[in-house]
């Protein structure tokens, strides 16, 4: 089974800090994702990346940043917390010949106060 | 721009009841995607469609694929409450490599 794990659970971040979200897929991934989820707005894509390095804007990037140095991990970062950015944050995979077959994580329910 | 919407948003059912949630996309889609998401939980991949009429059955689930690909549908037979949670369909717009939309998904709460 493909096992996608998030760095936190609930996170309590203050109005201007930096906030690093962390990734983790075991299975060799090569398509990884960033979403938020927000009542009434859906999945919205943050970013995506098809390989070490690689980064693609997804429909909301503004804000966010990313990093993926090595295959299994990709790392959402929010370089200046904001209240708007309170959020539920999902991180997901995929092969690379199946993109619409995602595997997510359990979700970082960040809160920006 | 273009969008999916799903119907309804909430549906709420006797257990042994049948449901019904309808994705009806505003483009044409070369496939379409659906997910579960139990409560407190995170989306869960159940099957894609990918032909023009395509109608695929996963146990008490059918999910069918519309003749023009621009709309689909997942029934369940005899729901229980396993069954709960929200369903969402995620379409890709023909022509538009890796692009995904997704629905506002359709929250099944049952009865028992």
């Amino acid at each position: 089974d493909v096992k996608v794990t998030q760095s936190s659970r609930y996170l309590v971040k203050r109005t201007g800090e930096k906030v690093f979200l962390e990734c983790v897929q075991d299975m060799d991934h090569e398509n990884m994702f960033w979403y938020r989820q927000d009542p009434g707005l859906g999945l919205r894509l943050i970013y995506f990346s098809y390989d070490v390095k690689m980064k693609e804007k997804g429909d909301i990037p503004e804000g966010y940043s990313v990093s993926r140095e090595k295959k299994e991990r990709f790392s959402l970062i929010l370089e200046s917390a904001s209240t708007n950015q309170t959020s539920m944050y999902l991180c997901a995979s995929s092969l690379i010949g199946s993109y619409y077959e995602q595997y997510f994580g359990p979700g970082t329910r960040l809160t920006v106060t | 721009g273009q969008q999916v919407m799903q119907i309804p948003q909430y549906q709420h059912v006797q257990e042994g009841e049948d449901f019904t949630t309808y994705c009806n996309s505003s483009t044409t889609l070369s496939n379409i995607q659906w997910y579960k998401q139990r409560p407190g939980g995170h989306p869960v991949f159940l099957i894609q469609l990918v032909k023009s009429g395509e109608v695929k059955k996963q146990k008490r689930l059918t999910f069918q694929f519309g003749e023009a690909k621009k709309n689909s549908s997942l029934h369940i037979t005899a729901t229980q409450t396993t069954d709960v949670g929200t369903y969402f369909c995620a379409g890709a717009p023909a022509g538009n490599n890796r692009k995904l939309i997704w629905g506002l998904g359709t929250s099944l709460a049952v009865n028992p």
